[in-house]
């Protein structure tokens, strides 16, 4: 069965630093995805993407933050210069007729 | 307006008992109504998904009931086993436009289901 895919699981970086989060959605969707949820919180929405650019991002999306599908297969999330609290897990999702199928996650880790 | 409200925040059930989480909405944009469920350590895994032009749907032990008046959604979960132990987490998005897959996700529920 096609799933989502994440890379790396866990990333530790330091403030500052920069990061890429990678994922592979599923072949055949053409909506994307990100979303974060910081420990013991609710999942919440950071950007969409289609058709190469974005949809819509939340006010969490500041200039920090970028995306970015540089071919066929891969979406990425990029933060500029990490802050304490990035510090979450960031889920990839993919979307075909309304159905969202998340990725297995980053989690993020800024110290 | 945007928010998804969801109780209780944690729910303990004996085995073969009925797990109900309630939510609420506001946003009459909303058009799609997920229930995802969550493993320590995972992604949310789409669980069942119902539109408001229905009032009810559902897929084996798990029911969808669907108040459009009320702007209230529920899940059940019939005969909980213990391995239903998970976090549960309503959620909407829009029918479409530049928000199309946008999910708001409720504050999530803690299910144990006891043996």
């Amino acid at each position: 069965e096609p799933e989502v895919t994440q890379t790396p699981s866990h990333q530790v970086t330091q403030m500052g630093q920069e990061v890429i989060l990678r994922c592979v959605p599923i072949s055949n969707h053409l909506y994307f995805y990100w979303y974060r949820q910081i420990l013991g919180q609710k999942v919440e929405f950071l950007v969409s993407f289609y058709n190469n650019e974005i949809s819509e991002k939340s006010e969490i999306f500041d200039d920090q933050f970028s995306v970015e599908r540089p071919d066929g297969s891969n979406f990425t999330l990029k933060i500029r210069s990490t802050k304490l609290e990035d510090s979450a897990m960031y889920f990839c999702a993919s979307l075909l007729y309304n159905e969202q199928f998340f990725g297995p996650g980053t989690r993020l880790t800024v110290l | 307006q945007q928010q998804v409200k969801q109780s209780p925040q944690s729910l303990i059930v004996q085995k073969g008992g009925i797990s109900i989480i309630n939510c609420a909405y506001e946003n009459t944009a909303f058009d799609y109504f997920p229930w995802y469920q969550q493993f320590p350590g995972k992604g949310p895994a789409l669980l069942i998904a119902i539109r408001p032009d229905v009032s009810e749907k559902k897929e084996g032990r798990f029911t969808i009931s669907f108040n459009k008046s009320a702007k209230q959604f529920s899940l059940h979960i019939m005969d909980s086993q213990p391995g239903d132990s998970a976090t549960y987490f309503c959620a909407a998005n829009p029918a479409g436009g530049t928000s199309y897959g946008k999910l708001t996700f409720g504050q999530g529920t803690i299910l144990t289901v006891h043996p």
